[in-house]
């Protein structure tokens, strides 16, 4: 069993919908958790970084933890079609580790 | 300001062959990781380099190794190529000062194919 399970799709959705990301993890030790962007071609590039349960947002993306489940979330509002990229979910155990247990990523297409 | 760059973008070696990879932190940085992804999957923490010595290791052989310089630049080596190391080479870095966010800034990778 990974330590970090995520659906990779393929997901694709109509403009303007609700997307709803998730990834699941088996080590209750994880502290820190974090969502990665990643068009192709491209490094990942941080979305959201989140510590404590519950929710955090910015603009239309909201990051939800519930460490109860082992259990985190990614919800994009009024999706654009430049939001079609992969998705990967992260997390780590210490604040500001290097070393980060990536989910499989999620490919999402987002169509006009 | 230039983020991390990472050279060659591109590769092709046969089995057996070593393959040196080039990274360059982002301004300011001074913590270099590298992660290997293969097609499909996320990314996997190799190793870590702080004031040029490797601080922490994934679960991967010692076949890959690598090197930090005074300048904070970093390489990776891998020596007998396999065919299942063909995957994006990734490297990150981060700040100490900037540890809090927990934001590490990828390059674009350099995509190694082995024949």
């Amino acid at each position: 069993q990974k330590e970090v399970e995520q659906d990779p799709g393929p997901l694709s959705v109509p403009e303007g919908a609700i997307v709803s990301l998730n990834c699941t993890y088996s080590n209750s030790a994880f502290q820190y958790f974090m969502w990665y962007r990643q068009y192709s071609r491209k490094g990942p590039e941080l979305l959201m970084y989140t510590y404590s349960s519950g929710n955090k947002e910015d603009g239309r993306f909201t990051a939800q933890v519930d460490k109860s489940s082992k259990y985190i979330s990614l919800f994009i509002r009024d999706s654009q079609p430049s939001d079609s990229a992969t998705y990967l979910c992260a997390m780590s155990l210490l604040q500001g580790a290097q070393k980060l247990v990536f989910g499989q990523g999620t490919r999402l297409t987002i169509n006009p | 300001d230039a983020g991390v760059t990472q050279s060659p973008t591109h590769l092709i070696k046969t089995r057996g062959q070593q393959v040196t990879l080039r990274c360059s932190p982002k301004s300011g940085h001074d913590t270099v990781s590298w992660y290997q992804q293969a097609l499909g999957q996320g990314p996997q923490f190799i190793f870590q380099y702080y004031e040029e010595e490797e601080r922490q290791r994934g679960n991967f052989p010692d076949r890959f190794s690598g090197h930090q310089f005074p300048n904070y630049s970093s390489e990776l080596n891998v020596n007998a190529l396999l065919l299942g190391d063909s995957a994006l080479y990734l490297c990150a870095s981060s700040s100490r000062q900037g540890a809090n966010t927990g934001e590490l800034f990828f390059g674009e990778g350099s995509r190694l194919t082995v024949l």
